[in-house]
């Protein structure tokens, strides 16, 4: 099985910059994503990575080390609308079907 | 384009009452699909997938059931239901496996009283 950290909540100012940080474990790894959540609503993508590295994508950034089990989200330039449930997700090599296997998520509040 | 619609959006059910969400996604022919359900506050869990019609795996034991009468058609039921079902089911499809991204619908927010 695997196992998904992720902090519980962080709170930073509009205009600023916040990294959320993921580790895992899992017997086998076939890539890592990050999803977007707002409150009663369904998540939404935002990126995935399954080489060692960063992907930049405007304003959200997603690195990813396969030897450290470990990833960050980031995000520049926070806007009040940023404030919302970020999801780290794991699939593994051994799953056929691309079953993901969700991390808690983490609470980002935006704050003015 | 592809469209994944969930229904009903709300619902309230008493204990021991049967239920009963639809998905369905257009689109697409043969996607793989999942029911997934996040309490509050708490991670998404995967309870059942299906790679095809009329297969179906699930992940945990529990009182819900799963079915796939369509290619594009994911149903989840219950007999009765219990308290602890109450929670928020979310939909998802994606096409084959590897890197395809999984794609949610908008969710059903079922409250057991």
């Amino acid at each position: 099985g695997q196992n998904i950290d992720q902090p519980t909540e962080m709170t930073a100012t509009e205009g600023a910059i916040v990294q959320i940080n993921c580790t895992y474990q899992t017997s086998g790894f076939n890539g890592l994503f990050w999803y977007q959540q707002h409150a009663g609503e369904a998540p939404t993508f935002l990126s995935y990575n399954v080489l060692d590295g960063l992907e930049e994508k405007g304003r959200f950034s997603s690195f990813l080390s396969r030897s450290k089990g470990y990833s960050y989200l980031l995000l520049k330039e926070l806007q009040m609308k940023d404030s919302a449930s970020y999801l780290c997700a794991v699939r593994s090599a051994t799953d056929s079907w691309g079953k993901l296997q969700f991390g808690a998520g983490t609470q980002v509040v935006v704050t003015p | 384009s592809q469209t994944i619609h969930q229904w009903p959006a709300t619902l309230v059910q008493p204990v021991g009452s049967p239920l009963s969400l639809e998905c369905t996604v257009e689109g697409t022919s043969n996607p793989n699909l999942y029911w997934y359900r996040q309490a509050a506050g708490r991670g998404l869990q995967l309870l059942f997938y299906s790679v095809g019609i009329g297969q179906i795996s699930s992940e945990v034991p529990q009182n819900l059931s799963a079915s796939r009468p369509q290619d594009r058609q994911f149903i989840l039921s219950s007999k009765k239901l219990l308290l602890s079902d109450s929670g928020f089911y979310l939909c998802a499809w994606s096409q084959g496996a590897g890197a395809n991204v999984l794609t949610f619908g908008a969710g059903s927010r079922l409250t057991v009283l």
